[in-house]
Formats: C-alpha cells, structure tokens, sequence
C-alpha cells in the first residue's frame, strides 16, 4: 500500500525554467509535509516542508503547495539550475504527536538540461 | 559537528555474518530514526528512538535486526545472519523535539551493505 507516490519517475527542464514536481498521498492522517533532494552516494538533504494548516510555503527558488482536498503537493523550483539534478523525494508525516515517522514517495529524478 | 555521521559508508558481507552500524546524529537532537532504502524506492521507516528509548518499530524489523541508543547518543543498527535481501541502502536521521510541533529530519549519508 503506496500512501505517498510520485507519479513521475523522471523529468527533464531547461536551465532558466520553472520545474514542478508532484507528490500525491491516500492517508488523511498525514499532517506535515517535506521535499528532500538527493544525489547519488549521499542521503537525503532536507529542501522545504509545509504544514497541513498552510496551502504554500516559498524559500528562495522553492515553493510548495498543499492541496489538501485533493491530497496533492507539489514543488516548484525557479529558475531550475543545473545543479538542481537530483532525485527528489515527497515525504508525509502521519500526526503532529508520536513518532513523526516519514514516509516515502519512489522518488522523480529531475534533470536540468543547459 | 555539521551534520549526522554514519560509519561504515560501505560494508560487503557474506549471507549468514552478523554486521553492525554505527549513527551519530546531531548533537543536540532527541530523535534518531533508522531508514532502509532499496534501489528505486524511498526510504521506508525501521525504527525511532527518543533519547535512549526505543519507542517505535516497523513490521520490517525482524527479529534479526536490532538497534540501541545508549546515553541517548549515537546509535548502533545490527543485523544478524544476513540474508541478500538485506542489500540495501541503511540511512539514519535525528531531529530535535522542542517547542514546535513540525521537525525535519536531517539524514545521514547512510550505510550501503552488499550481502554475497
């Protein structure tokens, strides 16, 4: 049972563009949202999050959305740079108490493209 | 101490060792968690510490695995007879439980174990 899934294994944005990548999720527990971003050999790097309470939230090139309705996210990076290639992975947390365990989206491996 | 350290990186092991891994998370983090990710998937949650209590396990920690956080420290994963499907990527995280209700989690590079 996929609680978290990216639909898209992979995609692929010229330098300068807007990249979006979307992250859909079943359990109506979940609470608190978070984008992590990874290359290859290192863990996950903590990118941006959002909290059920909030439809967006933007640091600097990245924003994400919350549809909470539609128990949809998403993450825009703009203007994408090369060195935003990574996999990146959508992460739910089930509860504002307790363990605050993450779980998983299968990850979309974004490509910039010079 | 800029981020969670994990140790080994890489550890090649044949079916039926025993293999230990070693976290240190951030040091002023509470929570330490223990992932496991396999090639193509996200990590999937093992286990979770506050302070030195264990206080949570997923149904994929068989009764093989098991992990300490003495003094709340760093923490130790071992697995014992190793199966191949054990193969996997072993990614540790920490955060800090205070005041805010929402933290992040900060991982490490992980631990890449190769059962032969």
């Amino acid at each position: 049972d996929q609680q978290v899934k990216q639909n898209s294994p992979s995609l692929s944005v010229q330098e300068g563009r807007i990249s979006i990548l979307n992250c859909d999720y079943t359990n109506s527990m979940f609470d608190y949202f978070l984008w992590y971003k990874k290359y290859p050999a290192e863990g996950p790097t903590f990118l941006i999050s959002i909290s059920s309470i909030k439809d967006k939230n933007e640091d600097g090139r990245f924003t994400v959305f919350l549809n909470k309705s539609a128990k949809h996210l998403s993450l825009h990076i703009v203007p994408s740079q090369p060195g935003d290639s990574a996999v990146y992975f959508c992460a739910a947390s089930p509860g504002s108490s307790g363990a605050q365990k993450l779980v998983f989206g299968q990850g979309t491996r974004l490509t910039i493209n010079p | 101490d800029t981020g969670v350290s994990q140790d080994p990186r890489h550890k090649i092991t044949k079916r039926g060792q025993n293999v230990t891994f070693r976290c240190d998370p951030i040091s002023e983090h509470n929570r330490l968690y223990w992932y496991r990710q396999t090639l193509g998937q996200g990590p999937e949650f093992l286990t979770y510490f506050q302070n030195e209590a264990q206080l949570e396990k997923s149904r994929l920690l068989s009764d093989r695995f098991s992990a300490e956080r003495p003094k709340g420290s760093f923490s130790t994963l071992e697995i014992q007879r190793t199966e191949q499907g054990d193969s996997a990527m072993y990614l540790c995280a920490s955060s800090f439980r205070g005041s805010s209700v929402y933290n992040e989690q900060f991982f490490g590079p992980g631990t890449r174990l190769t059962v032969l």
